[in-house]
């Protein structure tokens, strides 16, 4: 089946400082690709959408200034939590549509666990 | 109003046993497609089985099939002869075919599978 790579898996960082998470389908192409976060014990919601070639669509309540996502190829999403703050702390997961138009689905990366001191 | 609802936060079944897990949808849309998903405790999320709204037949994937029933807009996932590497949280989501791609997740539901 579909592979997403996600990395890293877990990054503990200092408050003020700026964490990438990079998002790669492995063995597909993936024009769309999805961003997620999760509190603990709580389901994921959806942050943003990531188009190969153009800017990401944020979900109301998401900065965008502060959540950078650049797709710049086909096969990879990044997701930058600039001046992280303790409140980002949380597990993030990416996403991507792989398949037919007729049966599409979506793969997830391994998440990320982002702990801010 | 929420466009997907997992009433059950935790179910208990034991091994080898059948379970249901619930999941009601709404949309008004008249194309969507329904998935589950299972993420264990390594927070990873695996895709298990996907229905859309036009099929015809319930979908099966080994030991996970879907009872989709449209006119009460639920998609219940059954796991039979559970085994104890099912125990995990289970999510039921929606895609609609207008907008984006993105995923509707229930609240998700806790399944310990008991030796």
């Amino acid at each position: 089946g579909a592979v997403v790579s996600q990395h890293p898996s877990r990054v503990i960082c200092k408050s003020g400082t700026s964490v990438k998470i990079e998002c790669r389908s492995l063995d597909f192409q993936a024009t769309t690709m999805f961003w997620y976060r999760q509190f603990p014990k709580q389901s994921l919601m959806l942050m943003a959408t990531s188009n190969e070639g153009s800017k990401a669509t944020y979900e109301q309540g998401v900065e965008k200034d502060k959540f950078l996502i650049n797709h710049a190829s086909l096969t990879l999403s990044t997701l930058t939590v600039t001046s992280a703050h303790p409140e980002d702390s949380s597990f993030y997961i990416c996403s991507a549509v792989a398949g037919t138009a007729t049966n599409e689905k979506l793969f997830f990366g391994s998440g990320t666990q982002l702990s801010v001191l | 109003a929420q466009k997907i609802t997992q009433t059950q936060p935790g179910m208990f079944v034991q091994e080898k046993e059948a379970v249901t897990l619930d999941c009601t949808y709404d949309t008004s849309d008249p194309s969507y497609g329904l998935f589950w998903y299972k993420q264990p405790s390594s927070g990873e999320m695996i895709f298990l089985i996907y229905q859309g709204s036009y099929d015809q037949q319930n979908a099966t994937e080994g030991r996970y099939s879907l009872n989709f029933q449209k006119a009460r807009k639920s998609a219940n996932l059954v796991i039979s002869a559970s085994q104890l590497g099912d125990s995990a949280m289970y999510f039921c989501a929606m895609r609609e075919s207008t907008g984006a791609n993105n995923l509707f997740f229930g609240t998700g539901t806790r399944l310990t599978v008991i030796p």
